[in-house]
């Protein structure tokens, strides 16, 4: 039990477009989403969390204009990087409240040319 | 939440038990103690948590001494696999589940 899909799992984008990572949790809901993200050789760093159906709950440092969180279903969140530049590039990874523990996606890297 | 110290690296070699310390000195009453490893390029993956009893699982045994001020992760015949980064994480268990904060870790390397 406890699968958790990302998607796309790898982008590589321009600088000034937009990216949005979708996470499921496919076999149970979650009423809260954590996402990090982890830049090579560090660990994982929280941005937000999000319950469902309200906004997200930024981290100190986290821009919430460009780091645009989605939380409408139990099953679905979605992270919005808006005007992306090569700073953004990272490793991007969701992290789903369910049974109250936390599981975890597969991740995402993102690189931003 | 309380935190933790590891070393920042081990070697182990391979089918040798592989035994990961953290120190949690500031560990309150109502905080566990939790384990994941990051194999490079993945997500966390959960191994073990506790409160104050040792533990085992399919994975690994916890041990937390009984101050609880540390605690031991062994894996007890080390593969290859086994190489990651070992998170130890202590948090209270909240009705929402409280967030997990990770530290630096251990980045465990396994050796033929």
């Amino acid at each position: 039990g406890a699968v958790v899909s990302q998607h796309p799992s790898w982008v590589i984008c321009k600088s000034g477009t937009s990216v949005k990572i979708e996470c499921r949790s496919l076999d149970f809901q979650a009423t809260t989403m954590f996402w990090y993200r982890q830049f090579p050789k560090q660990s994982l760093m929280l941005m937000a969390t999000s319950n469902e159906g309200s906004k997200a709950t930024y981290e100190q440092g986290v821009e919430k204009d460009k780091f645009l969180i989605n939380h409408a279903s139990l099953t679905l969140s979605t992270l919005t990087v808006t005007s992306a530049h090569p700073e953004d590039s990272s490793f991007y990874i969701c992290s789903p409240l369910g049974y109250n523990e936390q599981f975890f996606g597969p991740g995402t890297r993102l690189t931003v040319l | 939440d309380a935190k933790t110290t590891q070393p920042p690296s081990m070697d182990c070699a391979e089918g040798r038990a592989a035994n990961l310390p953290c120190n949690h000195s500031t560990i309150s009453g109502n905080e566990y103690v939790y384990w994941y490893r990051q194999i490079h390029s993945q997500g966390p993956q959960y191994i073990i948590h506790g409160l104050k009893n040792n533990e085992t699982n399919e994975m690994a045994s916890l041990i937390i001494t009984e101050d609880r001020k540390s605690s031991t992760l062994i894996l007890p015949h080390a593969t290859l696999r086994d190489t990651a980064v070992y998170y130890c994480i202590v948090r209270v268990y909240r009705n929402q589940g409280g967030k997990l904060i990770f530290g630096q870790g251990t980045e465990l390397s396994v050796k033929p």
